[in-house]
Formats: structure tokens, sequence, C-alpha cells
């Protein structure tokens, strides 16, 4: 069974700074899907990213990108330029197969706070 | 395009009791899962319909049941419902074999 693993249950970041969060995960597959998503304290959960596992280049999406090391099976997700919209729990899930396609494993999630 | 819609929003049951949710996917997305989130367990996958077939399950009770109509609406209903079904349920659709899930609001359900 595949596990996703967030090691920081809250971060915080003054607004502009950078921040890192960070996901490790446990596969046997070769073929899978990594996303990060955003649930802000409305409670809507917002895709943030994805990652091909078949791709090596890092998936770029505007201020927010992934550094993601297949062999260490880490993917984390980097925040430049932070917003206090920015301002929610974020969670990274994993997803293999496409008969797995409708079917995400998270991570316990990660409460990033960017202060004023 | 409209999102993803769930109702009702927040439903307050009785132990014992029955209750069933329902969520509209985008037009034209055909997958419909089900995720349970709870302080104590995060999020939880319950199952997927894809064209009104269940495709995948997660662990949960045979309490948890589900169901997809042919608009691709699906209801998910919990039988006989414990204090420990207190949860946000969340839908998530997605078109055709895409990867990528788009949530709905979700259903605060309160267990008393």
């Amino acid at each position: 069974a595949q596990t996703v693993t967030q090691s920081q249950p809250e971060m915080s970041v003054q607004e502009a700074e950078t921040v890192t969060l960070s996901c490790t995960y446990d596969t046997s597959e070769n073929n899978y899907y990594l996303f990060w998503y955003k649930q802000p304290p409305s409670r809507q959960m917002i895709l943030v990213i994805r990652q091909e596992a078949y791709k090596q280049q890092n998936a770029t999406e505007n201020r927010f990108s992934v550094n993601f090391q297949k062999a260490a099976k880490s993917f984390s997700l980097k925040i430049s330029d932070s917003q206090l919209g920015d301002t929610a729990m974020y969670f990274c899930a994993f997803k293999s197969g496409i008969w797995n396609a409708g079917k995400s494993t998270f991570g316990d999630g990660t409460t990033l706070t960017v202060k004023p | 395009k409209a999102g993803v819609t769930q109702t009702p929003r927040y439903l307050i049951k009785t132990r014992g009791q029955q209750v069933t949710l329902s969520c509209s996917p985008i037009s034209g997305h055909r997958s419909v899962s089900w995720y349970q989130q709870t302080p104590g367990q995060g999020l939880q996958f319950l199952f997927e319909y894809f064209s009104e077939t269940q495709r995948n399950k997660g662990n949960f009770p045979g309490r948890f049941s589900g169901r997809q109509f042919s608009n691709s609406r699906s209801e998910m209903n919990v039988s006989t419902l414990e204090l420990g079904d207190s949860a946000l349920y969340l839908c998530a659709s997605r078109g055709g074999e895409s990867y990528e899930q788009y949530f709905g609001p979700g259903t605060r359900l309160t267990v008393t």
C-alpha cells in the first residue's frame, strides 16, 4: 500500500518570503502522479500543482514549484513570494495507475500561516 | 463551467439514523470519488464511481455505500450512524481518464 508522509504539521512564513513544504511517499509503483492541494479555511480543496513520475522536469505553476526526487521518493512544494491568501492547509497526494485514477492517498497535511 | 456541488452543506443527525449525501460533478465528468475528512484520520478514500459502476473502494464498513446515476450525479449513504461518522465528506470529480480531481465544498455531517 502507498503511504504519504508530511512531517511538518505547522509552518509559518512572512509575507513575500519563500517557504518549502516537505512530502515523502512510499510506493513500489513506477508510474504514478503526485499532487499538492490547498485547503483554505473556507474548506474548498484546490489543486495547486501536479507532477507525473515519468517526467524529470519539475512542475511549476506561477509562484508554486516542486522539487521531485524520484529516487528519494520526495516531493516538496516551494511557494515563492508568499501572500496572505496562501494561508491554508496543504496536502500532498499520490495516485497510481489508471485504474486508481480516482483514488488519492493523502498525507496528514501541513498548516501554513503567512504572516503580514 | 460550474464546479462540483454538494448538498446539503451541513447536516445534523442522531446516532442510529441514516443519511444520504449528494454530489453533482462538473458537467461532462463521469467519475465521482468520495472522501471522508476527520481531524484524527485525515483524508480517507471511500469509493469511486465511474459511469455508474463502482471502480474502487476504500477500507470502510458496509454501512457506507454509494451509487451513481446516468447523469453522473452520485449519492453516498451511511446507515446506522455512529458518533465517529462525524466528518467533512468531500466529493471530487474528474473527466475521462484524467488524473486531476476537482473537489466540491463538502458536506459537514455531525452525529449526536
